[in-house]
């Protein structure tokens, strides 16, 4: 199984709400990276974590909260959010980072919309 | 600024050509460089890399070269077909307090015309 899933696939959200988005891999890795992508500009790398610790955290607003439950689940959690944080939200996982052949795997991301 | 960029947004081209995407980067200490291609409503996919004592690299339909004297990456599909139209990242893998973190580039939309 090479596959990292992402859900929900999309999700619509006010600025008071609180939600969470979800991915999961059973490759065995032990990096996983949620990244942003806004339309028609690359990826841009949120959060890091490995061997389930946040060992990169890219001065990400405390609105969006990572957490990693065991070596397969990768959690965003969401609060407060604002419209410009509307934008495809990408999980990857990778099997770790301290070489620098790291593929990593994506998933097809979540579309949130804040409004 | 981004270290890693590419020169053209976006390249047409006719099923069955040859098509260059190109890729500029500015960190010479990189180790590695992977090209992905995003389709729309996916994820980025694994291309192909390349490491940086290299300056070739081939896979199926797809070269990969590297100049490392004027910091400049390629992609090359050859006999290109609808299925390749996406849009291809380069990124670079930079190490990052102790770990590699891939920096991704700008991106270039292939069209592919049947």
């Amino acid at each position: 199984d090479t596959e990292v899933t992402q859900t929900p696939k999309h999700l619509v959200m006010g600025m008071t709400n609180k939600k969470s988005l979800k991915c999961e891999q059973h490759m065995g890795h032990r990096a996983m990276y949620w990244y942003k992508q806004k339309a028609k500009k690359p990826p841009e790398l949120m959060f890091v974590y490995s061997y389930e610790k946040l060992s990169i955290n890219e001065s990400v607003p405390s609105r969006f909260s990572p957490e990693c439950p065991n070596s397969s689940l990768l959690n965003l959690h969401l609060h407060a959010l604002q419209p410009e944080d509307s934008a495809l939200y990408l999980c990857a996982s990778s099997q770790g980072t301290a070489s620098g052949r790291n593929e990593q795997f994506f998933g097809p991301g979540t579309r949130l919309t804040v409004l | 600024g981004e270290s890693v960029g590419l020169h053209l947004p976006t390249l047409s081209v006719q099923e069955g050509d040859n098509s260059i995407i190109n890729c500029a980067y500015s960190n010479s200490a990189s180790d590695y460089f992977i090209w992905y291609k995003q389709e729309s409503g996916k994820g980025p996919q694994f291309i192909i890399d390349i490491r940086s004592n290299m300056d070739k690299r081939q896979g199926q339909r797809v070269t990969v070269l590297l100049n490392k004297t004027v910091k400049h990456l390629s992609l090359q599909i050859a006999a290109t077909q609808p299925g390749d139209s996406a849009v291809y990242f380069c990124a670079e893998n930079l190490r990052t307090g102790g770990s590699y973190i891939p920096t991704f580039g700008r991106g270039t939309s292939l069209i592919v015309h049947p």
